[in-house]
């Protein structure tokens, strides 16, 4: 089946430092990937879509300058948490599409754990 | 606001009988529906999907039940094994839509 991974896994870092996740799919490619933030108790919840070659469209209060996106290539999609603070503290996880428009199915990654202190 | 809800947190089930976990939803445009699988340390993994134009779906042990009116689905698993212990998610999408919405989840757990 398709995968997709993230690295690191878990970062902790310093407030006011950035912070940058990787997402990439191993065996297919992905034109469209996905970035969610699931708090503790909470439902994933999807911050933005990211288009190869194109820029990725936030979902409302999702601040465009503080997290980053960049989809290179249509393997590889990047998060970077700028200026991070302890409120951005969260398990953040990407998904990629297989197909057109419409399909259903999305892979996800095992996700990165990221502690601001 | 959160448009797909799972109100039960947990459910522990003895192998061999039925789990069933519930979800409801609010928005009336969701046209199709997900259950999504999570063990620790993994990202969730798709189980099984049902489309708003039927009713039920099934697949080996594991049956979708959509209710349109009730905006309510239900996932049943049977026989239930301890390998099924897991979180479970149910997700919602909207005609041509690219994002999924997820409910909070349902931890199950299978006792053997």
């Amino acid at each position: 089946g398709a995968v997709v991974s993230q690295h690191p896994s878990w970062v902790i870092c310093k407030s006011g430092t950035s912070v940058k996740i990787e997402c990439r799919s191993l065996d297919f490619q992905a034109t469209t990937m996905f970035w969610y933030r699931q708090f503790p108790k909470q439902s994933l919840m999807l911050m933005a879509t990211s288009n190869e070659g194109s820029k990725a469209t936030y979902e409302q209060g999702v601040e465009k300058d503080k997290f980053l996106i960049n989809h290179a290539s249509l393997t590889l999609s990047t998060l970077t948490v700028t200026s991070a603070h302890p409120e951005d503290s969260s398990f953040y996880i990407c998904s990629a599409k297989l197909g057109g428009t419409g399909s259903e199915l999305q892979y996800f990654g095992p996700g990165t754990r990221l502690t601001v202190t | 606001d959160q448009q797909v809800k799972q109100n039960s947190p947990s459910l522990s089930v003895q192998e061999g009988r039925i789990s069933i976990l519930n979800c409801d939803y609010t928005n009336s445009m969701f046209d199709y529906f997900l259950w999504y699988k999570k063990y620790p340390a993994e990202g969730p993994t798709f189980l099984i999907s049902i489309s708003s134009i039927k009713d039920k779906n099934e697949d080996g042990r594991f049956t979708v039940f959509l209710n349109k009116s009730a905006k309510h689905l239900s996932l049943h698993i049977v026989p239930s094994q301890p390998g099924d212990s897991a979180v479970y998610f149910c997700a919602a999408r909207k005609t041509g839509a690219n994002n999924l919405f997820f409910g909070t989840g349902t931890r199950l757990t299978v006792i053997p």
